[in-house]
């Protein structure tokens, strides 16, 4: 079926560098596509959207870029804090439009 | 966004035995769904929970094992029957207002290991 995976499961940065997750996804139909970051014991938590008429959205020290063409999205962030470390997941609407379908999850650990 | 709360946020269970799992929002929500994520691994998509009919299950989970509730708009259970060591997960409560690009919003989980 569809399905949407990361390249990179593991990434490590330093404190202050900026970071960039990855995301292929194959349904060329998806219209909506949202970056969640996701700490130990907790749910979730949302951090910026896109739909498919964009290819650029920024956020607070977050900008996630969506390239149609070759079906691949990508989060970055600025100035990377220890804050930050934690599992990022891609997400996109399925076909049937409401449930999401996740991506595997990239680890962020930033290193002071 | 809404505010989402599950109970219990964690249980130790035996097998054999069920579980149910609340989630309650803090205001009306069109659409919640409910997830199962497995220890190191993505969140997978067990039903979407329907206010007052039965809920629409993905393919690899049924009602008999995941019955689902949903009597209004600001609350749903979901009950883990018959659980095995199999069913330790991370289960998430999520809600969303309910256009297809609307933002889904996560509960805090509820942690489940089965002995």
């Amino acid at each position: 079926g569809e399905s949407v995976g990361l390249h990179l499961p593991t990434l490590s940065v330093q404190e202050g560098d900026n970071s960039i997750i990855n995301c292929a996804y194959s349904n060329s139909a998806s219209d909506y596509f949202i970056w969640y970051k996701q700490e130990s014991g907790k749910g979730p938590q949302f951090i910026i959207d896109i739909r498919s008429n964009m290819d650029k959205r920024q956020g607070q020290r977050v900008t996630v870029l969506l390239n149609k063409t070759v079906k691949h999205l990508s989060l970055q962030i600025a100035a990377t804090q220890p804050g930050d470390s934690a599992v990022y997941f891609c997400a996109e609407n399925r076909d049937s439009g409401y449930a999401l379908n996740f991506g595997k999850g990239t680890s962020l650990l930033v290193t002071p | 966004s809404a505010v989402i709360s599950q109970k219990p946020s964690r249980d130790i269970c035996q097998r054999g035995t069920s579980l149910t799992i609340q989630c309650q929002v803090d205001s009306q929500v069109t659409m919640m769904f409910w997830y199962r994520q497995q220890p190191g691994q993505s969140l997978t998509l067990i039903a979407t929970a329907n206010q007052g009919s039965e809920a629409t299950y993905e393919s690899g989970f049924v009602i008999d094992k995941f019955p689902i509730s949903r009597p209004n708009l600001t609350f749903s259970t979901l009950t883990v029957s018959n659980m095995s060591p199999e069913d330790s997960s991370i289960y998430l409560c999520s809600v969303s207002q309910g256009g297809p690009t609307d933002t889904q919003y996560f509960g805090p989980g509820t942690r489940l290991t089965v002995l």
